[in-house]
């Protein structure tokens, strides 16, 4: 059981070039969710994913694309990437039953984006 | 809009000793579960406690505990016997299924 796994772990791109960060759950999540994390600001929303099939705008949502194609993978992508863009990227999965409150967020190891 | 504020962006115990990390939330929801998560060097975000907004009771997890005041909103994190390895940094956050984050409290525990 890896819980929830994120690839590629490190990435330095130039503005404007385009990657996607993948992330993977094992655990039968329903719910899935992209973060970055800056200095002083904790950790914001970007997208995320009630269900297979289904993305929704989080806080940060401009300049993110995301794809929930498969229940257990969710990819955020970057399409031109820009130096405001750097960052550590967190993907996080939380189990959904009819009880919402019972809700626990588990997190990836995290992607350190640079963006020159 | 809903906010998380941890007003004390660093802090340092002694080891074996006490320490409390405060936070405050602002929402207009009645029902959401508060967490406070740790990140230490490695970067991985872990689960330290959590709290259900219905209960009156403080969550406890071993040496970690909460005092949780809903009317005042605010959730703060108290660590007894303050280990080394809880040398982090300290996110306080809220929520259902969306969580929102605090900007953090670095804790260092000195030997």
């Amino acid at each position: 059981n890896a819980g929830v796994t994120q690839t590629p772990k490190f990435r330095v791109l130039k503005t404007g070039q385009s990657m996607t960060l993948l992330c993977a759950q094992d655990m039968n999540h329903e719910y899935m969710y992209w973060y970055r994390q800056d200095p002083g600001m904790g950790l914001r929303l970007i997208h995320y994913s009630v269900g297979e099939g289904t993305t929704a705008k989080g806080e940060v949502p401009d300049g993110y694309n995301v794809s929930r194609l498969k229940k257990q993978n969710f990819l955020l992508g970057l399409e031109s990437a820009a130096p405001s863009q750097t960052s550590v990227y967190f993907c996080a999965s939380s189990y959904s039953s009819v009880d919402l409150l019972t809700d626990t967020q588990y997190f990836g190891p995290g992607t350190r984006l640079t963006v020159l | 809009a809903q906010t998380v504020t941890q007003s004390q962006p660093e802090m340092s115990v002694q080891e074996a000793e006490t320490v409390t990390l405060s936070c405050t939330y602002d929402t207009s929801e009645n029902n959401y579960y508060l967490f406070w998560y740790k990140q230490p060097p490695s970067r991985q975000m872990i689960l330290v406690i959590r709290q259900e907004a219905y209960k009156q009771q403080n969550a406890t997890e071993n040496r970690f505990s909460v005092n949780f005041q809903k009317a005042a909103k605010s959730f703060s994190l108290k660590i007894s016997d303050s280990q080394l390895g809880d040398t982090a940094m300290y996110f306080c956050a809220f929520g259902r299924y969306k969580l929102v984050f605090g900007a953090g409290t670095i804790l260092r525990v000195k030997s």
